[in-house]
């Protein structure tokens, strides 16, 4: 069964910092990776979807990688903001189920 | 467009009593999932609809829970008898694929 990992759990950052939320899977057998935040009692938004066969996407100061083979993708959020203090989990999907991994709470301190 | 629609967003109900959540999807939307988000095992999907069929269901826990989707605008999870270890978050989600998925904003169910 495929498990997902995200280290660390929790991070806390000055605004303004750069910073790599981490993601681990243990089987490369997937079709595709993403990203979401999730607001505090609040559902999920979709930030950024790498096919299998990509190697990144970005949007706006977010980008997002992944490698396959070693079972990893990471997220970099450019120059933060207080507003995306947020939890952030990336789900892999295997062609018929999502795992999640448990998320990185992030908090940009103004 | 109102976004994905859930009901009841709060629920607290006594151990052996039935419980249905609701959902009614974006219109033009034809997949649907369900998922339970929990403290120690995050989130977890439960099932999921393609034009109102289930394609997969293995990850709803046990016998006691069903899901239905009679239609295209309206879905419903059931836990039946309930149980305290069912406490947790549920969310439903749609979209045209199942890469893009608009969640709702969940039903907090506490099970006494």
């Amino acid at each position: 069964k495929q498990e997902v990992t995200q280290i660390p759990a929790a991070l806390s950052v000055p605004e303004g910092e750069n910073l790599v939320l981490n993601c681990s899977f243990t089987d490369s057998a997937i079709y595709n990776l993403q990203w979401f935040r999730q607001d505090p009692g609040k559902g999920l938004t979709s930030l950024l979807l790498i096919q299998s066969s990509q190697r990144e996407q970005t949007s706006g100061r977010l980008n997002a990688s992944l490698d396959k083979s070693s079972g990893r993708s990471t997220l970099y959020i450019a120059a933060s903001q207080p507003g995306d203090s947020a939890t952030y989990l990336c789900a892999v999907n295997t062609g018929n189920q999502f795992y999640f991994g448990t998320g990185t709470s992030l908090t940009v301190i103004p | 467009d109102a976004g994905v629609i859930q009901s009841p967003r709060h629920e607290v109900t006594e151990m052996g009593q039935e419980v249905t959540l609701r959902c009614k999807p974006i219109s033009g939307h034809d997949y649907l999932f369900w998922y339970r988000q929990t403290m120690m095992r995050g989130l977890e999907l439960l099932i999921y609809f393609n034009n109102n069929v289930p394609i997969d269901d293995s990850g709803m826990p046990e016998d006691r829970f069903s899901a239905k989707m009679p239609n295209a605008s309206f879905s419903t999870l059931k836990i039946q008898p309930s149980e305290p270890r069912d406490s947790a978050v549920y969310f439903c989600a749609s979209g045209t694929g199942v890469n893009t998925q608009y969640f709702g904003p969940g039903t907090r169910l506490t099970v006494l």
